[in-house]
């Protein structure tokens, strides 16, 4: 199976600040998908199709990426994106996701 | 819109089986989509177990293909997922997802989960 290693596994930044988490593949894929969780919820749909924003999620967030290798980006960081990102691949069978990367507000 | 609630035992004792249901609304689970069920521990590692697919064809996670079972009951739009010989280690947070029926997809679609405790 695809081994899905995020990093770095914990990491805080100020509001306004840039954020850039990474997400590396064992095998290349062909999309990835990023979820948003926060304590006491279900994971909840973030980027698809690598770069594809889900509904509801603001503009400031970005994905990108390719092969093996993919991140998320925040242009401005917000209170409200304080939350753990898990990256998720399913090119092929079984479906994997990272151990996530847990954003924490300064 | 699509809704998915899980429902469970909550305790379950070593070596016996596990079955939680997962009542979907807004969405009939014959028309389209695969119907997921996915786990996440304490620590929270996340790990997809299997689905049983709008068609009735299931695919399981091969670390758990014997001892996992996804079925379904048309009638009351919910589908079903029971574990044999339970151990400690299925400890953890059980949800139920919805994703589209091809390759190279996601899960649109959640649960709020339902936690599930093994223990004696």
């Amino acid at each position: 199976q695809i081994v899905l290693t995020q990093s770095p596994a914990l990491m805080s930044a100020s509001p306004g600040e840039k954020v850039t988490m990474t997400c590396s593949a064992s095998s290349s894929v062909s999309y990835m998908y990023w979820y948003q969780q926060k304590p006491r919820s279900s994971p909840k749909p973030w980027i698809y199709l690598t770069s594809n924003l889900a509904s509801g999620v603001p503009a400031r967030f970005s994905g990108s990426g390719s092969g093996t290798s993919y991140s998320l980006t925040i242009s401005s960081m917000e209170a409200e994106d304080a939350a753990t990102y898990y990256c998720q691949q399913w090119s092929s069978n079984p479906p994997t996701f990272g151990g996530g990367t847990k954003l924490e507000i300064k | 819109d699509v809704q998915l609630q899980e429902s469970g035992p909550g305790l379950v004792k070593p070596s016996q089986s596990l079955s939680l249901t997962c009542t979907v609304t807004g969405y009939s689970i014959t028309s389209d989509y695969a119907w997921n069920w996915i786990r996440q521990f304490p620590g929270n590692k996340l790990e997809w177990m299997g689905y049983i697919s709008y068609s009735g064809s299931t695919s399981y996670n091969p670390s758990l293909k014997s001892r996992i079972s996804i079925t379904r009951d048309t009638s009351k739009n919910q589908f079903f997922l029971q574990l044999n010989s339970v151990t400690t280690e299925d400890t953890a947070t059980y949800y139920c997802a919805r994703s589209l029926f091809t390759t190279a997809t996601y899960f649109d679609y959640w649960g709020q989960g339902t936690t599930l405790t093994v223990s004696s």
